[in-house]
């Protein structure tokens, strides 16, 4: 069965910390991998991840995929208050659309 | 772009009675999904549609779940009759092909 497991599940961090979110993978058919944030309403969308090795990045956000080991991290440097949230790791299997299987999330708290 | 669209926001009803839940996907798309979102079970796929044809309902839970696409701007999920384990919150999203799917707001479902 596909799956995506998210470490850790939850962390306390103080304003100005590092973090990194951490997401492993097995699905069959990977075609991307996708993170997002979701505060009190929908999640909303940080990045697509296709390729091994390749590093993107928000501002202060920035997030790498492992295809050979089926992972991807997220980074969040400088954290800020505002950076509390869930933040979800989905991965898209099926070629040619969309399908998500969703990850448990991380809930990242910042106290300042 | 008013992106996605669902209603109600907020549904409160009683064990027995039928519940319907709206969505509006980004005008474009072409690809609509519906999730539900609890504590215990994470963010779950329930079905998608491409072109308004459901491609794969296997996420639904049971035969008192159903959902239609009558058209490209319209997508309904109907739950009859209500439980109190449906209680949960309920996403729409749409993408266009091998594209990133966008969340609406969610109709957070109480089931009495």
């Amino acid at each position: 069965e596909d799956k995506v497991v998210q470490s850790p599940l939850s962390l306390v961090v103080h304003e100005g910390d590092t973090v990194t979110l951490n997401c492993s993978y097995e699905v069959t058919n990977f075609r991307s991998l996708l993170w997002y944030k979701q505060e009190k309403k929908a999640p909303t969308f940080l990045f697509m991840l296709t390729s091994s090795g390749i590093e993107k990045k928000s501002g202060r956000l920035s997030s790498i995929l492992d295809k050979k080991e089926l992972f991807s991290i997220l980074n969040i440097t400088a954290t800020q208050t505002g950076d509390s949230a869930v933040y979800l790791c989905a991965v898209g299997e099926i070629q040619g659309a969309q399908k998500l299987v969703f990850g448990q999330g991380t809930r990242l708290t910042i106290n300042p | 772009d008013a992106g996605v669209i669902q209603s109600p926001r907020h549904e409160v009803t009683e064990m027995g009675q039928e519940v319907t839940l709206r969505c509006k996907p980004i005008s474009g798309h072409d690809y609509l999904f519906w999730y539900r979102q609890t504590m215990m079970r994470g963010l779950e796929l329930l079905i998608y549609f491409n072109n308004n044809v459901p491609i794969d309902d296997s996420g639904m839970p049971e035969d008192r779940f159903s959902a239609k696409m009558p058209n490209a701007s319209f997508s309904t999920l109907k739950i009859q009759p209500s439980e109190p384990r449906d209680s949960a919150v309920y996403f729409c999203a749409s993408s266009s092909a091998g594209q990133t799917q966008y969340f609406g707001p969610g109709t957070r479902l109480l089931v009495l």
